[in-house]
């Protein structure tokens, strides 16, 4: 099973300020099948990043991921008021898929 | 429009059976994998196991293998999660997820809420 190690857990931001967020698996990813989601209080995950860089549909563009191999980033350029919540990184090129621990991005 | 629409909130006592569902609308159900996720309260999520409604072939993280079943009626576009005896431990927020081609979730149900206390 491949872990994911997320990093740091909490990140203290101001809006406008650019985010980076760390995602490192115990294996190697395959494919680069490594994806982002945001989840705000009460409310299902959303995915905003999949195949390690590509954006889904509707994800501003403000909102990057980059890597591969076991070392992954999610950068947010200039972060906005509605940015502010938990990120999980999922991989799904192997079994079983697994997900990162969580970011928190919360306000300073 | 693809939609997952799942059951209610349960509240249920240790040792109580419980089978909740995830109803899929908009889309042709037997053709993709629809993946189980857990999130305790405050916590991060967890990937149960997923199915694949055509031939409900099923897999399990082992984290959650033999402690859950995941089912599927095709027939009315629903997947389900089960638990033949829960604990207080099974407290949570239940997901259930879509996967897109490769296995990552664009969409995802509204969650159901499972309180487990005596």
């Amino acid at each position: 099973e491949i872990v994911l190690t997320q990093s740091p857990g909490t990140l203290s931001m101001s809006p406008g300020e650019r985010a980076t967020l760390s995602c490192r698996a115990s294996q190697s990813v395959s494919n680069s099948y490594l994806a982002w989601y945001q989840q705000k209080p009460g409310q299902a995950p959303r995915l905003l990043i999949y195949g390690a860089s590509s954006r889904a549909t509707g994800i501003p563009d403000r909102f990057g991921g980059s890597g591969s191999g076991t070392d992954f980033t999610l950068t947010i350029s200039r972060l906005e008021p509605e940015d502010f919540a938990v990120y999980y990184c999922q991989q799904y090129g192997s079994s079983p898929r697994t997900f990162g621990q969580g970011t928190k991005v919360e306000i300073k | 429009e693809v939609q997952l629409v799942q059951s209610g909130a349960e509240v249920k006592k240790p040792g109580e059976s419980l089978k909740i569902s995830c109803k899929g609308s908009g889309y042709s159900f037997t053709s993709y994998w629809i993946a189980w996720v857990r999130q305790m309260p405050g916590k991060g999520l967890e990937w149960m196991g997923i199915i694949y409604p055509s031939d409900s072939d099923t897999r399990y993280s082992p984290s959650f293998q033999g402690q859950v079943t995941i089912s599927v009626d095709k027939s009315i576009s629903t997947a389900y999660l089960q638990w033949s005896s829960l604990k207080a431990s099974d407290t949570a927020m239940y997901y259930c997820a879509r996967h897109a081609s490769s296995g990552y979730y664009f969409y995802w149900g509204q969650g159901t809420l499972v309180t487990v206390s005596s």
